[in-house]
């Protein structure tokens, strides 16, 4: 069963504007939760984090804000660049483990 | 250091054919995780070492599987008797510590091609 889900295989934003991708999961245990960034012919790279005890965690351009009471988090952008076109993993950690979602592919427009 | 590092980049093999991934980690990266990516799927958990010791292998890694970490640094994954729906992309990734408290580095990946 997927524990982690991503719904939206992709996403297109215009440079400039925000860009922010969505994520639900069903265990209400997993510890930390975490966004990976994956360009192609690459392994995945650690964006940002975030524990399961705050609401909020800020870097730069990205935000990572979780909702626990409705298993959701999400990442904005601000402002988007032609750069962060890429797949983007939302992902928690439990046992010492990374569970992935499917990703979400991020198009940034010209 | 340059990260962690597999080899070969990629692979391409004839079904039934034994192959053995290697991964470097980061130094002094006492955790090492083996994930598995197949298209349109996010990577899933395979097998973890502390040092020498593993850990945990998922359902996923049947018995045509073996990893090994022989002196807690670079740590090989053999796949005996290849099957065309071993056909993906094989992830490593090191840590210094539990996950969570730090962050995991991934490798590029070995990508297999079972014909």
């Amino acid at each position: 069963d997927q524990q982690v889900k991503q719904n939206s295989p992709s996403l297109s934003v215009q440079e400039g504007r925000i860009s922010i991708l969505n994520c639900d999961y069903t265990n209400s245990m997993f510890d930390y939760f975490l966004w990976y960034k994956k360009y192609p012919a690459e392994g995945p790279t650690f964006l940002i984090s975030i524990s399961s005890i705050k609401d909020k965690n800020e870097d730069g351009r990205f935000t990572v804000f979780l909702n626990k009471s409705a298993k959701h988090l999400s990442l904005h952008i601000v402002p988007s660049q032609p750069g962060d076109s890429a797949v983007y993993f939302c992902a928690a950690i439990k046992d010492d483990k990374i569970i992935f979602g499917k990703g979400t592919r991020l198009h940034i427009l010209p | 250091d340059t990260g962690v590092s597999q080899n070969p980049r990629h692979k391409i093999t004839k079904r039934g054919q034994n192959v053995t991934f290697r991964c470097d980690p980061i130094s002094e990266h006492n955790r090492l995780y083996w994930y598995r990516q197949t298209l349109g799927q996010g990577p899933e958990f395979l097998t973890y070492f502390q040092n020498e010791a593993q850990l945990e292998k998922s359902r996923l890694l049947s018995d045509r599987f073996s990893a090994e970490r022989p002196k807690g640094s670079f740590s090989t994954l053999e796949i005996q008797r290849t099957e065309q729906g071993d056909s993906a992309m094989y992830l490593c990734a090191s840590s210094f510590g539990p996950l969570g408290y730090t962050e995991a580095f991934f490798g590029q990946g070995t990508r297999l091609t079972v014909v």
